[in-house]
């Protein structure tokens, strides 16, 4: 069985670039959600995912967007990067739709530097 | 607005000794109640969890206290060993009216000395 798997694991970009983080589930969840992970600091929920809709978002402004895609995988893309943005961003998958379980099942992250 | 405190912020215990993480909570409607642990470089993975209508979860070494009237958990980690150094992170999520939301704790590094 498969894990979370997220790419790339780490990146470079400037101030204004544009990024997109990507995210394979785990072998059958349905439920992908994406956290942002400052230094020193509990993840933020961002976003998360179920049947390809976006269902539950926390504070983070629309420049923050995201995709699921029919296999489950999701895209995190994040538009006129900030300073503040530089974090890890972490992917979590879980089974059984939105409500489940309530398991996390988190990839080890991208970690996101914008100069 | 911090919906779940955790406290303390770092922890240094002997080998051998209990490690105690508390973490207190504001909404009434958090369903779940889990800890992760992070290690450098890793992701967080889930270590136990609790539900509301139960006052304690044991998973080995591992004990989840919840008082849900003080609106209150917390983890402890029996015979604490070198290798349980990590981060942890007590998370609570919202029911059916929060949209299921995570809400997570800004963690406990926990350093075990051999």
């Amino acid at each position: 069985e498969t894990g979370v798997t997220q790419s790339p694991t780490h990146l470079i970009k400037t101030r204004g670039q544009q990024v997109t983080l990507r995210c394979s589930s785990q072998s059958g969840h349905n439920t992908v959600s994406w956290y942002q992970q400052a230094l020193g600091q509990g993840p933020q929920f961002i976003f998360q995912y179920y049947r390809e809709e976006e269902n539950g978002r926390g504070n983070f402004p629309p420049r923050f967007s995201g995709l699921q895609f029919p296999n489950y995988s999701s895209e995190l893309n994040v538009n006129a990067l900030e300073l503040d943005d530089s974090a890890l961003y972490l992917c979590a998958s879980s089974p059984g739709g939105v409500a489940g379980t309530g398991e996390l099942f988190f990839g080890e992250g991208s970690r996101l530097t914008v100069l | 607005q911090q919906q779940v405190k955790q406290s303390p912020q770092s922890l240094i215990v002997q080998k051998g000794g209990i490690s105690i993480i508390n973490c207190a909570y504001e909404n009434t409607a958090f369903d779940y109640f889990p800890w992760y642990q992070q290690f450098p470089g890793k992701g967080p993975a889930l270590l136990i969890a609790i539900r509301p209508d139960v006052s304690e979860k044991k998973e080995g070494r591992f004990t989840i206290s919840f008082n849900k009237s003080a609106k209150q958990f917390s983890l402890h980690i029996m015979d604490s060993q070198p290798g349980d150094s990590a981060t942890y992170f007590c998370a609570a999520r919202g029911g059916s009216g929060g949209s299921y939301i995570p809400t997570f704790g800004r963690g406990t590094s926990l350093i075990v000395h051999p």
